[in-house]
């Protein structure tokens, strides 16, 4: 079975634009959550999507957005980048309504400058 | 609100001696805990997980954590830590809310001395 493949492995981007970054969990999982991890803050729950639908969201500004397509796909948007946005932003999946374990993909490091 | 203290940012260890991490957790239920290992240039992976039961779990790679209920901690322990081990490690708390989240803490990182 694939893992859970994250793509672009690693984008840079400047001040200002927008991003997309893309998600593919592992077959049969229905639920995915994003996070973003920066050095001394571990990793900050962004969102989580079951069945196309957002069940939970961290505590971040309206820039960052998502979506789940029904093939259980998911996209992440950051619009208007900033220097702080720069991150290195981890998808995981998960089988299980319970979401009791998450599987990770390597994740995308976003630069901005 | 849900959160996880790792209050060691960083712990270094000879190899052959035994390693403990330590993990505090705030939440106002049961907890669903978690420790899970990030080492250079790999994903995160599960070591081990606690729902009920048994209050010592064991994971793998020969890790294993004490869920205390009384002190809201779940430390991970090994007896004997391996260069291999050293890596990142994160404790999380699953937390059903809606959905379920997981909620982890800001990570410790473990260097091993030969």
């Amino acid at each position: 079975k694939a893992g859970v493949t994250q793509t672009p492995r690693y984008l840079i981007k400047t001040r200002g634009q927008q991003v997309t970054l893309s998600c593919s969990p592992i077959s049969g999982h229905r639920s995915v959550s994003w996070y973003q991890q920066t050095p001394g803050q571990g990793l900050q729950f962004l969102f989580e999507y079951f069945s196309e639908t957002q069940r939970n969201k961290g505590n971040f500004p309206g820039r960052f957005s998502g979506r789940q397509f029904s093939n259980s796909r998911s996209e992440m948007n950051v619009s208007t980048l900033e220097l702080g946005d720069s991150a290195l932003y981890l998808c995981a999946s998960s089988p299980d309504l319970a979401n009791e374990k998450l599987f990770f993909g390597s994740g995308t490091q976003l630069s901005v400058l | 609100a849900q959160s996880v203290t790792q209050p060691d940012i960083h712990i270094t260890v000879s190899e052959g001696a035994s390693l403990e991490l330590r993990c505090n957790y705030s939440y106002g239920a049961t907890p669903y805990l978690f420790w899970y290992v990030q080492s250079p240039g790999q994903g995160l992976q599960l070591l081990l997980k606690y729902f009920s039961g048994d209050t010592l779990v064991q994971g793998i790679k020969g890790f294993e954590a004490e869920f205390k209920r009384s002190q809201s901690s779940f430390n991970l322990r090994k007896p004997s830590v391996h260069w291999s081990d050293a890596a990142e490690y994160f404790c999380a708390v699953g937390v059903v809310a809606g959905g379920f989240k997981t909620i982890f803490g800001a990570g410790t990182r473990l260097f091993v001395k030969a």
